[in-house]
């Protein structure tokens, strides 16, 4: 079956540490996306990659960090200056070109740092 | 000013009930447009994308006026299954392919 897998679904943390969310598509799609989501709150885009080895700012990339060495893979790395890191974290990808093209999300990823 | 806006509600409505969601986008240069649906604590999920013509999916609705920068959700006939949040969400190409999402509208039907 295609899609967007997110490891782990839950993970706990102590401040002062880094941690990296994984996120892997078999869509064969070439963007992909990190939101996060608080309680009650719309998704905020992090980062996003249109393209291998090339990404983007979103609107609170501050205190996270991302690569795309693959097509498959864009895994996300929330530091240790991320000041409230505690969140649902939800990765995304779509195909790009003349649309429109829907965007596809993993399971999320539930971040709890105390 | 926000990229999309969404009632947040919440709506309840009973069983059988029709009801309709309203959202409005800011960028003109907008192109793609969907309504998606989040359970709780889960992922959003793809209800339909929404074309000029408008179109629908069984019980479903939706349209768009890009006059007025409007899209809007209709649910008829409405189950329990149903509760749930609506997303309201763009496509701007111009801004390097991004999608940019309304805060959500909660429905809840009452049996």
């Amino acid at each position: 079956d295609g899609g967007i897998t997110q490891s782990p679904k839950y993970l706990f943390r102590k401040e002062g540490q880094n941690v990296t969310l994984s996120c892997e598509q078999n869509l064969n799609h070439d963007a992909m996306y990190w939101y996060r989501q608080d309680p009650g709150q719309g998704l905020r885009l992090i980062y996003y990659s249109q393209i291998v080895n090339d990404f983007q700012k979103g609107d609170i990339a501050e205190g996270y960090s991302v690569s795309r060495e693959k097509k498959e893979s864009f895994p996300l790395t929330v530091t240790s200056a991320q000041k409230n890191p505690t969140a649902f974290y939800l990765c995304a990808s779509t195909t790009t070109g003349t649309g429109p093209y829907e965007q596809y999300f993993g399971p999320g990823t539930r971040l709890t740092v105390t | 000013r926000k990229e999309v806006e969404q009632d947040p509600g919440p709506f309840n409505v009973p069983e059988g009930a029709t009801v309709a969601f309203n959202c409005t986008y800011s960028n003109s240069a907008s192109q793609s447009f969907f309504w998606y649906r989040q359970d709780c604590r889960k992922e959003p999920k793809l209800l339909m994308s929404v074309y000029s013509s408008g179109n629908e999916d069984g019980r479903f609705t939706a349209q768009l006026n890009r006059a007025s920068q409007y899209i809007s959700l209709l649910i008829r006939d409405s189950k329990l299954s149903d509760s749930a949040t609506y997303l309201c969400v763009v496509n701007v190409a111009n801004t390097g392919n991004q999608f940019y999402f309304g805060t959500g509208t909660s429905l809840t039907v009452i049996p």
